[in-house]
């Protein structure tokens, strides 16, 4: 079946690097991908989508990649900071249009 | 705007009985739909409402059900509750008609816990 999955379930980064989460997903078809960012004790809130018409999209300090050859995207977050502190999910909308999310990354900041 | 509001915000049952939680989406959103996460299997999704019809449904069994009001609130019914029902719900609002972005805001879930 569909799938979407995260890479490592836990990513430490120092304070002021760039981060790197990594998301693989399965269908071939898969057009369009969503990162969410869910901090403790809060439901996950949309950072940035990609369609598979684009290679790169930029927000503000993140930048998502899709590589459509290896089925692989990316999330990376520019000069990490304390309030970056979450767990991110890739997700996917799958058959019928139901949101399928991977397990996500826990992204710890150290000082 | 006010964001996504969820009722109860936490909630302590016993196997057997049900439960429903209330979920009030943004002003204007017609579309909404609900999540269960845990630990072990992630975010699932449960069902979603679009102007008071199911239009999607995930794969749970029967004893989870929902419904949407015509101001577009919508609760969800868990019956004969089991300890595996132990999880964060979450409800999510939209804007989306069919085809249109799929961003979706998020309330800050129900915790239920089955004892």
């Amino acid at each position: 079946g569909e799938s979407v999955g995260l890479h490592l379930p836990t990513l430490s980064v120092q304070e002021g690097d760039n981060s790197i989460i990594n998301c693989a997903y399965s269908n071939s078809a898969s057009d369009y991908f969503i990162w969410y960012k869910q901090e403790s004790g809060k439901g996950p809130q949309f950072i940035i989508d990609i369609r598979s018409n684009m290679d790169k999209r930029q927000g503000q300090r993140v930048t998502v990649l899709l590589n459509k050859t290896v089925k692989h995207l990316s999330l990376q977050i520019a000069a990490t900071q304390p309030g970056d502190s979450a767990v991110y999910f890739c997700a996917e909308p799958g058959r019928d249009d139901k949101i399928i999310f991977g397990k996500g990354t826990r992204l710890h900041i150290l000082p | 705007k006010a964001g996504v509001t969820q009722t109860p915000r936490y909630l302590i049952k016993t196997r057997g009985q049900q439960v429903t939680l209330s979920c009030s989406p943004i002003s204007g959103h017609r579309s909404v739909s609900w999540y269960q996460q845990t630990p072990g299997q992630g975010l699932q999704f449960l069902f979603e409402y679009f102007s008071e019809t199911q239009r999607n449904k995930g794969n749970f069994p029967g004893r989870f059900s929902g419904r949407q009001f015509s101001n577009s609130r919508s609760e969800m019914n868990v019956s004969t509750l089991e300890l595996g029902d132990s999880a964060l719900y979450l409800c999510a609002s939209s804007s989306r008609g069919r085809g249109s972005s799929y961003e979706q805001y998020f309330g800050p879930g129900t915790r239920l816990t089955v004892t």
